[in-house]
């Protein structure tokens, strides 16, 4: 079964870090774009970051970028998400997703197949 | 950056009738653009992907259409399990991947 399953999430203080994991199995994680996607309580779905299967190419939006890091290990199916001097809004549900016909890097598809997701909250 | 704007916010529709859900796009992002269903607790299911094809086990009552700017997903006879939020989402000019601010089905 193809499946991704994240770990990591918890109550963080604000300036604090926290280490996101998402375990892929059921196909050859080593191929595939992924990206992390998180949704605030009560809101809609906002893109956190991608990486190209062998972590060539790396996006963050501007809402991130220089506090949270994206990367992967491929020997071990694993996808991370690292996140720096985290404030009250990155609070939310976070998920991995794989792009659908991944070419390696910068493929134009949808995401197919995504994690239950993993809670992040941020407060003192 | 690419705004998607979701319309209604919230549409009422009873079992057994047709639900229409519209997504408009702040320029053209071709046909590269998907629906997401995503049901209270769960995770985001990809529905429709290349503005009309339908993902991998999703039932024929699904269907998308559109190109360019203006994207409809129509549920032709509503499920019980159909109620639940819908996300648009494009591909075609990223980053940043933009998804719409989704519209909730209710009974």
């Amino acid at each position: 079964e193809v499946q991704l399953v994240e770990s990591g999430g918890g109550l963080v203080q604000p300036g604090g870090s926290l280490r996101l994991s998402c375990a892929a199995s059921g196909f050859t994680f080593s191929r595939y774009e992924m990206n992390w996607v998180r949704q605030a309580p009560g809101r809609g779905l906002e893109w956190v970051s991608y990486i190209s299967s062998t972590s060539r190419s790396i996006y963050y939006p501007d809402s991130v970028k220089g506090r949270f890091t994206i990367s992967r290990d491929n020997a071990k199916n694993s996808l991370y998400l690292q996140m720096n001097r985290l404030r009250a809004e990155d609070t939310a549900v976070y998920y991995c997703a794989r792009v659908k016909d991944s070419s390696g890097w910068d493929t134009n598809d949808a995401f197919d197949i995504w994690g239950q997701g993993t809670v992040v909250t941020v407060s003192s | 950056e690419i705004v998607m704007t979701q319309s209604p916010a919230t549409l009422s529709v009873s079992p057994g009738e047709r639900a229409t859900l519209s997504c408009r796009a702040s320029q053209s992002v071709s046909s590269n653009l998907a629906w997401y269903q995503q049901r209270p607790g769960q995770a985001p299911r990809l529905l429709i992907y290349a503005a009309s094809t339908r993902a991998t086990g999703i039932p024929a009552r699904f269907s998308g259409s559109g190109s360019g700017t203006d994207f409809t997903l129509t549920i032709s006879s509503l499920q019980s399990e159909d109620f639940a939020v819908y996300y648009c989402q494009q591909y075609n000019n990223w980053p940043p991947y933009s998804f719409g601010q989704g519209t909730k089905l209710e009974i």
